[in-house]
């Protein structure tokens, strides 16, 4: 199972908004709606942000949404804030109990 | 509240095998299946496999089929991953991450602390 494709780098200034895209196969994001997504800072465990395309865990800004057309799919970010810069990885379910992640996309809030 | 406890650090020889605990606490250990996931120096996050704490059934990544082995123990609400032959690009901090809801399609939500593996002769 090959990783999901992200960009290497994203950036944004504050108070505006960025996409990161997540694009897969119909074997992965195309064939499920079980895309999540994570930040993570440097040194720390990641964190879920979005899960099931665009669903937010309690907790989670609502600065942060989630959506996905045909097998890419998309985190959004508006309101950019400071503390938002970090990595930021997608995953896929990709059936029979396996998962894929992407290669992770460096947001740099300039 | 969910809390994940991992073992500590291993340093390890290329050829032998590393064990990683991860116990769990806080909400039904059963209920949840529990992912288990590394992260290379540097690099970005690769899925290991899953386990049911219910039933003991497994799925692994293709890439570490026949390497890697794990299990739990419903007693001590404790997951185990075993990684063996290992060699340099094992090199990691591995993770044990919960469901975020009772299913198998349920992502990785709640990360355990992680655990630096060093594969160095």
């Amino acid at each position: 199972q090959s990783a999901l494709t992200q960009p290497a780098s994203v950036s944004g200034s504050p108070g505006q908004s960025i996409t990161i895209s997540c694009t897969g196969t119909s074997s992965d994001v195309g064939g499920y709606n079980y895309v999540s997504w994570y930040q993570q800072h440097p040194g720390k465990a990641p964190k879920l942000m979005i899960y099931d395309v665009s669903n937010r865990p309690s907790g989670v800004s609502n600065r942060f949404s989630g959506s996905k057309s045909g097998n890419t799919a998309s985190l959004t970010i508006s309101g950019l804030q400071a503390e938002d810069e970090a990595d930021y990885y997608c995953s896929s379910y990709t059936g029979s109990s396996s998962w894929v992640f992407g290669g992770g996309a460096k947001l740099t809030v300039l | 509240q969910v809390q994940l406890v991992q073992s500590g650090a291993e340093v390890k020889k290329p050829g032998a095998s590393v064990k990683v605990s991860c116990k769990a606490s806080g909400y039904t250990f059963t209920s949840y299946y529990m992912h288990w996931v590394r992260q290379a120096p540097g690099q970005g996050l690769e899925w290991m496999g899953i386990i049911n704490p219910s039933g003991g059934g497994t799925s692994y990544a293709q890439k570490l089929q026949g390497r890697v082995t794990m299990t739990r123990d419903t007693s001590t609400s404790t997951v185990y991953m075993e990684l063996s032959s290992l060699r340099s690009e094992d090199t990691a901090v591995y993770y044990c991450a919960r469901g975020y809801y009772d299913s198998r399609t349920s992502a990785p939500a709640f990360w355990g602390q992680g655990t630096l593996v060093t594969v160095s002769s």
